[in-house]
């Protein structure tokens, strides 16, 4: 079956640095995505990994590891707006996007 | 630009109503797709359509329906509404179905609770 393991809630503090996990089992892989969810509104896109190995994008970096089925995503310099849902999505061999049930992160002053 | 546009924001309904929800995108996207959320749940398929004029079921496509006549507008049908029905529902475009062009933009969702 398919599957995407996350924590389901993470506390940090603010300027602090947060990496939140994400296990992954598709049937074929195109891809991992992570988007970010504020409560109430709708998920947006912060980064799309194919390839193994860490892509930075300002304060956001993620990080993906194939042959583990494993990525991570990395948050630097904590803001409060950065209290979110953070959800880890793979994309299997007919492009449909599996989702795991997001991060809730927590960020305290 | 608009971007993805859903309406309605909210809707309650009764049981064994039939409902539309409308879903529009001016950002000429090729693939549409419709989810529910619920709490503790990640995001789950409902319908998609990767090209105008055609449709595909995705996780959860019972009970509900979708047509897409053209590139723009992509509704979702409840024949029959039942109270298990009840979730968020969100739809989202992509410029295509396949890699980076998958990056899926969502509309701000529908809030739906049937009783």
């Amino acid at each position: 079956g398919q599957n995407i393991d996350q924590p389901t809630e993470m506390t940090a503090t603010e300027g602090a640095i947060v990496q939140i996990n994400c296990t992954y089992q598709t049937s074929g892989f195109n891809g991992l995505f992570w988007y970010q969810q504020h409560a109430g509104e709708a998920p947006t896109f912060l980064s799309y990994n194919v390839l193994d190995g860490l892509e930075e994008k300002g304060r956001f970096s993620s990080f993906l590891s194939r042959s583990k089925g494993y990525s991570y995503l990395l948050l630097k310099e904590l803001q409060m707006k950065d209290s979110a849902s953070y959800l880890c999505a793979g994309m299997d061999s007919n492009y449909q996007l599996i989702w795991g049930a997001g991060t809730k992160l927590i960020i305290k002053p | 630009i608009a971007g993805i546009t859903q309406a309605p924001t909210s809707q309650i309904l009764a049981a064994g109503r039939r409902m539309t929800l409308r879903c529009t995108q001016d950002m000429r996207h090729n693939a549409m797709y419709w989810y529910r959320q619920d709490l503790g749940l990640g995001l789950r398929l409902i319908h998609y359509s990767n090209t105008a004029g055609t449709t595909g079921k995705g996780e959860v496509p019972d009970g509900y329906s979708v047509s897409r006549a053209n590139t723009d507008d992509f509704p979702l049908t409840l024949a029959s509404a039942v109270p298990s029905q009840t979730s968020v529902y969100f739809c989202a475009s992509s410029e295509s179905a396949g890699g980076a062009k998958n990056i899926q933009y969502f509309g701000a969702g529908t809030r739906l609770s049937v009783l």
